[in-house]
């Protein structure tokens, strides 16, 4: 059965670091997101993507983070100073339409220290 | 504003029995999607059940069901004779709409312990 993947599983940075995210949605999905979930919190929607542009984006997406879809299987979350605050899991997330479900990715747990 | 609310952060339940978890939603919109997501303590999310808003029967998948109440705006999980592996946090969430970038919002969660 297809499934979303993501890598690393784990990434450890240190503060003010850059890190890229990196997620394969289901080959035949067309809307790609990023979801983060803070230890012991709910999950926060960061980003939406399709047809290659961003199609809505959370208060917490600000000028630090960015999305790229660099080929036709990969989408990337980039931050470009990690926080101590950005410490959390990232999901990524894909649907075949807009209606459809979201399938979920296994999560990158991000550690900044 | 969009909102989900779910208000038990702990269940209990024997294993075999079935449990009902609560979720309750708020929005203006008539085209909305909900979800509930299970996430063992591995952490990934797993998808369980969908009901659309214009959906005229409540969504079945196996030993999920969801019993949608339009008029409450409450869509309840429905778990049947439940199991030890149903342990884990389960999440009800709201799909917004297209002009909203299809977006899911989450509720606080709720922690389902299935005793033997």
């Amino acid at each position: 059965e297809p499934e979303v993947t993501q890598t690393p599983s784990h990434q450890v940075t240190q503060m003010g670091q850059e890190v890229i995210l990196r997620c394969v949605p289901i080959s035949n999905h067309l809307y790609f997101y990023w979801y983060r979930q803070i230890l012991g919190q709910k999950v926060e929607f960061l980003v939406s993507f399709y047809n290659n542009e961003i199609s809505e984006k959370s208060e917490i997406f600000d000028d630090q983070f960015s999305v790229e879809r660099p080929d036709g299987s990969n989408f990337t979350l980039k931050i470009r100073s990690t926080k101590l605050e950005d410490s959390a899991m990232y999901f990524c997330a894909s649907s075949e339409r807009l209606v459809n479900e979201q399938y979920f990715g296994p999560g990158t747990r991000l550690t900044v220290t | 504003a969009q909102k989900i609310t779910q208000t038990q952060p702990g269940m209990f339940v024997q294993e075999k029995e079935a449990v009902t978890l609560d979720c309750t939603y708020d929005t203006s919109d008539p085209s909305y999607g909900l979800f509930w997501y299970k996430q063992p303590s591995s952490g990934e999310m797993i998808f369980l059940i969908y009901q659309g808003s214009y959906d005229q029967q409540n969504a079945t998948e196996g030993r999920y069901s969801l019993n949608f109440q339009k008029a409450r705006k409450s869509a309840n999980l429905v778990i049947s004779a439940s199991q030890l592996g149903d342990s884990a946090m389960y999440f009800c969430a709201m799909r917004l709409p297209y002009n909203q970038g299809g977006k899911l919002i989450f509720g606080q969660g709720t922690e389902l312990s299935v005793k033997p």
